[in-house]
């Protein structure tokens, strides 16, 4: 079983709407998590670093939360456009800051 | 400031070859991280340099390895290829600190195996 799986698997919207990405992980104690979009043919985009005591941090029309009682991140995108198609990644820092856990991505697709 | 550039973005190998990539990071950047791409493992972590020292390690085998110069240029090179070995191949740098610093993606070289 994945430590870091994420949901849905993928996820089709219409522009303007909003939409979050969830992410489950198991590994623990963590240094911190990072949310990643990934375009189609081009290398992933750092959105969100967040430590393990941070709760939440945005980056413009992109909120990641973090609750460690429960294991789960979001990845909250307001106001979609079509340029937010893309794959969304969570990635885990942990063994002490020596070892990265990806998690499964989510497909994201934004419609007219 | 020019981002980070890999060469070359796409080779074609048969299976036993050698291959080597290359990333150039952004001016300034003092750490290098190579990563695997592949449709059935996602992303997976292979190694991290800082200041021509690996510091990091993923778990991959022995016939992946690498190097990094003065000048913070890194060199990836895979033995012995196999055709699992197929995959994009993406390095990114950041300025040092491994664990907090935004780390920023090249294009990634596309490497086939035959």
């Amino acid at each position: 079983k994945n430590q870091v799986e994420q949901s849905p698997q993928s996820l089709i919207i219409l522009e303007g709407k909003n939409c979050t990405l969830q992410c489950n992980y198991t590994v623990s104690p963590f240094s911190n998590l990072r949310w990643y979009k990934q375009d189609t043919g081009r290398g992933p985009v750092s959105l969100t670093i967040m430590t393990f005591s941070e709760n939440t941090k945005s980056n413009g029309r992109y909120t990641a939360t973090l609750d460690a009682d429960t294991k789960q991140s979001s990845l909250h995108i307001t106001a979609s456009q079509l340029s937010d198609s893309a794959s969304y990644i969570c990635v885990l820092l942990t063994g002490g800051g020596n070892k990265l856990t990806f998690g499964t991505g989510t497909q994201l697709k934004v419609e007219l | 400031k020019a981002g980070v550039t890999q060469t070359p973005r796409y080779l074609i190998k048969t299976r036993g070859q050698q291959v080597t990539l290359s990333c150039s990071p952004i001016s300034g950047h003092r750490s290098v991280s190579w990563y695997q791409q592949t449709p059935g493992q996602g992303l997976q972590f292979l190694f991290e340099y800082f200041s021509e020292t690996q510091r990091n390690k993923g778990n991959f085998p022995g016939r992946f390895s690498g190097r990094q110069f003065s000048n913070s240029r890194s060199e990836m090179n895979v033995s012995t290829l196999e055709l699992g070995d197929s995959a994009l191949y993406l390095c990114a740098s950041s300025l040092g600190q491994w664990e907090t610093d935004t780390q920023y993606f090249g294009p990634g070289t596309r490497l086939t195996v035959l």
